[in-house]
């Protein structure tokens, strides 16, 4: 099983910030937290990771709470292309045995609406 | 970050005959993953694939159906053997990230396949 949860759907008006829940009670200390997305009929992207400081980048903003049993991906703008599924995935950065493997749950389901 | 191609982009086949998956990748990496995309759902992990050895197939994934081969360091195949209806998935590869990119996976744009 996925060892995050996160909200089924979510909707969000274009040019507004979108913001997408993420909790991973059970995550451990060499677990990073890792988003992807997958716009459909394509295959997942990439987004943005972090350990426990908050993380930016060109395509969005990681906030991880001080206990890293939760965090948010803040899609500081978002625009009708951002429609997709969004994946929280905890997981080490290594990849031996099954520790490396990404596990997909079922993701939120972003829809941005003009 | 890793540009992976696969081919073909999809494919409609008959059942009981296979089809083999192809994915490039544009740089040398140890491993290469395997995953399957069932209809409305999420992404599963079939095997992984390293240069040198046998995939190593993840419960609920056997060889004979998806044998894989890893013939070098930036290219594998997947084969979807003696298909049936169940099998229509999109299948998608996937290879590690390096250096400054390590821990991340990049993703190919999948194979869409319609088992009849």
């Amino acid at each position: 099983d996925a060892k995050t949860t996160q909200p089924t759907s979510m909707d969000c008006a274009e040019g507004r910030a979108a913001n997408l829940p993420c909790n991973h009670s059970t995550i451990s200390g060499n677990e990073y937290v890792y988003w992807y997305r997958q716009i459909h009929s394509q295959g997942p992207q990439y987004i943005i990771h972090g350990l426990k400081n908050n993380e930016t980048n060109e395509m969005a903003s990681l906030i991880i709470t001080e206990d890293r049993k939760s965090s948010t991906l803040i899609l500081p703008h978002a625009t009708l292309r951002d429609t997709a599924v969004y994946y929280c995935i905890v997981r080490s950065k290594n990849y031996g045995g099954s520790q490396g493997n990404l596990i997909f749950g079922k993701g939120t389901k972003l829809s941005v609406k003009p | 970050s890793a540009v992976i191609s696969q081919k073909p982009s999809r494919d409609i086949c008959q059942r009981g005959t296979s089809l083999t998956i192809q994915c490039q990748v544009d740089s040398q990496v140890t491993m290469m993953f395997w995953y399957r995309q069932q209809p409305g759902q999420s992404l599963t992990l079939i095997a992984t694939a390293n240069q040198g050895s046998e995939a190593t197939y993840e419960s609920g994934f056997v060889i004979d159906k998806f044998p894989i081969s890893r013939p070098n360091l930036t290219f594998s195949t997947l084969t979807v053997s003696n298909m049936s209806p169940e099998d229509s998935s999109i299948y998608l590869c996937s290879a590690p990230g390096q250096g400054f990119s390590e821990g991340t996976q990049y993703f190919g744009p999948g194979t869409r396949l319609t088992v009849l």
